[in-house]
């Protein structure tokens, strides 16, 4: 079945340094999505990215998916403490389940 | 935005009995949900999917009689723990998708920590 690869598990940084985490599937994708996760809290939707090469923005934060659209990635410019949790990836093979597959996630720190 | 509600947030119980956790999507129709199980630290891990008037579709090594799904309506899937035992304890978070929120991702509920003792 289709699996999607997540790295790193942990990232630690100081406040004001980058972070990027990166995604890949075993299969094609229709879709990619990413979701965050605070401590304690539940997954929350950031952004779907479809097209082959996709790169879009949300402020301070930069997602990408690849030319093959099986992988993806996430940038966050210089960190805050509120950037805080587990950022999860979530690719969609299409078809009528619409079934998303998880990554595993990537904790994010970050010392003040 | 879409909003899913989920309760009870939280819930201890004794082995052996059954819990009911039920999601509701609040402002869209919810053609399809998802249940998913996360223990602490770890990822989402899809136990089934649900279409809204048809039987539940299980992941391979869920047990359909143990996890009992219904989604009788558009708004509405809960999810039965039948017969708990201290290792169903868990993070049971549901997520549901409309169908016409395709470029939305699926809106996921708070989640139920259950606890069983």
């Amino acid at each position: 079945g289709q699996q999607v690869m997540q790295i790193p598990q942990y990232q630690h940084v100081q406040e004001g340094e980058d972070f990027t985490t990166y995604c890949n599937s075993s299969t094609t994708l229709s879709n990619i999505q990413w979701y965050k996760q605070r401590p304690g809290g539940h997954p929350v939707f950031l952004i779907q990215l479809v097209k082959s090469g996709e790169v879009k923005k949300q402020k301070r934060l930069t997602f990408q998916f690849g030319e093959a659209k099986k992988n993806s990635s996430l940038h966050i410019t210089a960190t805050q403490t509120t950037d805080v949790g587990t950022y999860f990836c979530a690719g969609d093979s299409g078809g009528s389940n619409y079934k998303l597959t998880f990554g595993k996630g990537t904790l994010l720190t970050v010392n003040p | 935005g879409a909003v899913v509600s989920q309760h009870p947030s939280r819930v201890i119980c004794k082995s052996g009995t059954s819990v009911k956790i039920e999601c509701r999507s609040l402002d869209f129709q919810a053609t399809t949900m998802f249940w998913y199980r996360q223990f602490p630290k770890k990822s989402l891990m899809l136990m089934a999917t649900s279409n809204e008037g048809s039987k539940a579709t299980y992941e391979q090594g869920v047990e359909k009689d143990k996890f009992l799904i219904n989604h009788a309506s558009l708004t509405l899937s809960t999810l039965t723990v039948t017969s708990a035992h201290p290792e169903d304890s868990s993070f049971y978070i549901c997520s549901a998708r409309g169908r016409d929120r395709a470029n939305y991702g699926y809106t996921f509920g708070s989640g139920t920590r259950l606890t069983v003792v």
